[in-house]
Order: structure tokens, then sequence, then C-alpha cells
């Protein structure tokens, strides 16, 4: 089974900061990647889909990159409603298992 | 608008069995995969298990694997999830999500993400 690894598990940042958080792969997954935000007692939120594809509606400061085994996701400038949980997510398995990573929690410097 | 409603989660002992629904609306939903997708408490998402857009394929983690069966009536828009042999570590808030399929244009190949998600239902094991 493809595992999935994130870095840091926690950052503190403030407002106007680039961020950004790792993705790792067990093994290589290609471009089959994606993101997504969730803020406490919400659903999930998609945000790049296929490591780069910014969903659409997604504000353009956020951008993914990556393919393989090592991806990032960058918020170019961090707004306060930015402060989220970001979990990463692999759909490259056959049969299909699409494994989420552990998470990355954005919060307030 | 496009939404999806879960529904059905609740205390449930362990052992017991429990059906959840997921209401779809907005979007043609016999024409979208779907998924549900659980978050212990506390916890990080899990993937549960995928249904195909006419129910020809299913795939499930390997933690639910022969307990949860996933399946859809297209004729009502709903997704549903029944979990049989519940134990203390299945509960968790409960979402599903459509499946968005992109094609690779170089090598054909699909790829999934999770564009549309519900409001989630608690399912909590307890004696």
């Amino acid at each position: 089974d493809i595992q999935m690894t994130q870095s840091p598990s926690s950052l503190s940042a403030s407002v106007g900061d680039r961020v950004t958080i790792t993705c790792r792969a067990s093994q290589s997954i290609s471009s089959y990647l994606n993101w997504y935000q969730q803020k406490p007692g919400k659903a999930p939120k998609l945000l790049i889909y296929a490591a780069s594809s910014l969903q659409s509606g997604v504000p353009s400061r956020f951008s993914g990159s990556g393919s393989g085994t090592d991806f990032t996701l960058t918020i170019s400038s961090l707004q306060p409603e930015d402060f989220a949980t970001y979990y990463c997510q692999q759909s490259y398995s056959t049969p299909p298992i699409f494994t989420f990573g552990p998470g990355t929690k954005v919060d307030i410097k | 608008q496009v939404q999806l409603v879960e529904s059905g989660g609740g205390v449930v002992q362990p052992g017991r069995s429990l059906r959840l629904s997921c209401a779809a609306s907005g979007f043609t939903f016999s024409s979208y995969g779907m998924h549900w997708v659980r978050q212990a408490p506390g916890k990080g998402l899990e993937w549960v298990a995928v249904i195909w857009y006419d129910g020809s394929n299913k795939y499930y983690a390997d933690s639910v694997k022969g307990r949860f069966t996933i399946s859809r009536d297209n004729s009502k828009n709903t997704l549903y999830l029944q979990m049989n042999s519940l134990r203390a570590e299945d509960t968790a808030v409960y979402y599903c999500a459509r499946d968005q399929t992109q094609w690779d244009i170089l090598t054909g190949s699909p790829t999934h993400s999770m564009d549309v998600w519900g409001q989630g239902t608690t399912v909590t094991v307890s004696s």
C-alpha cells in the first residue's frame, strides 16, 4: 500500500507569509495527488487536483507542484481565512485506494 | 445548487449495524462516482469506500472491507453505506463526497479527486 507523509505536522505563520507544505509518497504516484483544506467543524474543500491544477473557485495564491514522490502546496501570501488543516491525498493506486496524508495544521503566529 | 446531505448517524453498540444515506441534489447524480470518507474525533481524514457512477465497481479501505457495503440508488439520487459489525474504532464523522474525474491527456488515465462534500453525519460506537 502507498503511504503518505506530510511535513511539517504543524506550523505557525503570519498574515502575508509565504507558506509551503510538503507531501511525500512511499512510491511514485506520478501526478495523482490532490490537496484539501479543512477548517474546524467543516467538511474538507478541494484546492488542487492532479498535483498542480487549481480547482475552480480557489484563489490563485494557492499552488501545487511536484511529481513522482515529492509534492508541495504553496500559499503565496497567507490570508486570515487560510488558517486551517491541509491534507494531501493520492489517487494512483490500483485497485483504487485514496490514501490521505496525516495533515498539516496552519495556525496564527 | 450542488449539495450532498448525509443522514443516519447515531449512537450504536459494538457489533450492531447502521446504514448511512447521502442525498444528492443540483447535479446529475447518475453521472458521478461517489465516496465515503470518515474522520475520527481529533484525527485526520480516512477514505472508506468508492462506488462507480453506475454501481459497477466498488472499492474499500482494508479497515472496513467485509464489514461495510457501499451502494447507490440512482433513481433516488441517494448513496448509502451499510455498516455491519461496528467497532469502537469506527466512531467518526462520515462524509460523502462526489468524485471528480479528469483525464490525463498524456497517458489517457483518469485522475480522481473529491470536489463536493456533504456536511457529515456522526457515528458513535459505544456500549
